[in-house]
C-alpha cells in the first residue's frame, strides 16, 4: 500500500525556517517524480515545487523561488522541503504527492500545518 | 500564471448529474492533453479522479467522466450520490516551469 506521511508542520514567527519531511512507502521511491501542494486555510491548491526522480530538475512556483528548497533522500525513501524567510502568506496545510506521469497527482499525503504568525 | 476558472458551486438532487467546468488557456488546458481532476472531502487530502483528460485511476467509478473542448475541460458526475458532496479541483498541465496550475475549486452540493 501506497503511503505517504509529512512531518515537520508547526508555528513559527515570520522569518524564521522550517524543513518539512514525507516519508514514502509501498512503492519504489525513486522512479517517482515527488511534488509540494499547499492549501491555505478555505483556499484552494496550490503547486510549491517538484523533484525529478535523481534530484537533477527542480522547480517551484515563483513565490517561493529563493526561500524554498526541495529535495530528496532516495535511500531513506524521504522528500523534504526546507522553508526559510517564511511569511503569513505561507500558512497552509503542505501535502507531499506522487507525480504519477502526464502531470497527475496520484497518492497525496494527509498533510502538515504551517502557521506563520507572531 | 493565474488559477483555471471553476464555478465556486455546483448541485444536484441524488442519481442526477452535474458538470464543473474548467476554463484556463491556449498556454494551459488548451495547449496539453493534461488535465486531471481532483475530488476533496473536508479535512481530508485530494484524491485523482481524472487524469489525461478523461482517464479514470483504477477504483474510481465510471460516473466520473472528463472532457474538454478548447480552453476549457470538464468533469461530469453522473448518478450524483451523496458522497459525491465534496470540493473539486482541476488541474493543467502549463509548461516544465509550470507543471501544475489548479482551478479555483468547485462546492458539489447534493441536494
Amino acid at each position: 500500500e501506497v503511503q505517504l506521511v509529512e512531518s515537520g508542520g508547526g508555528l513559527v514567527q515570520p522569518g524564521g525556517s522550517l524543513r518539512l519531511s514525507c516519508a514514502a512507502s509501498g512503492f519504489t521511491f525513486s522512479n517517482y517524480w515527488m511534488t509540494w501542494v499547499r492549501q491555505a486555510p478555505g483556499k484552494g491548491l496550490e503547486w510549491v515545487a517538484n523533484i525529478k526522480q535523481d534530484g537533477s530538475e527542480k522547480y517551484y512556483v515563483d513565490s517561493v523561488k529563493g526561500r524554498f528548497t526541495i529535495s530528496r533522500d532516495n535511500a531513506k525513501n524521504s522528500l523534504y522541503l526546507q522553508m526559510n524567510s517564511l511569511r503569513a502568506e505561507d500558512t497552509a496545510v503542505y501535502y507531499c504527492a506522487r507525480g504519477r506521469g502526464s502531470y497527475s497527482l496520484d497518492y497525496w499525503g494527509q498533510g502538515t500545518l504551517v502557521t506563520v504568525s507572531s | 500564471q493565474s488559477a483555471l476558472t471553476q464555478p465556486p458551486s455546483a448541485s444536484g438532487s441524488p442519481g442526477q448529474s452535474v458538470t464543473i467546468s474548467c476554463t484556463g488557456t491556449s498556454s494551459d488546458v488548451g495547449g496539453y492533453n493534461y488535465v486531471s481532476w481532483y475530488q476533496q472531502h473536508p479535512g481530508k487530502a485530494p484524491k485523482l479522479m481524472i487524469y489525461e483528460v478523461s482517464k479514470r485511476p483504477s477504483g474510481v467509478p465510471d460516473r466520473f467522466s472528463g472532457s474538454k473542448s478548447g480552453n476549457t475541460a470538464s468533469l461530469t458526475v453522473s448518478g450524483l450520490q451523496a458522497e459525491d458532496e465534496a470540493d473539486y479541483y482541476c488541474s493543467s498541465y502549463a509548461g516544465s516551469n509550470i507543471p501544475y496550475v489548479f482551478g479555483t475549486g468547485t462546492k458539489v452540493t447534493v441536494l
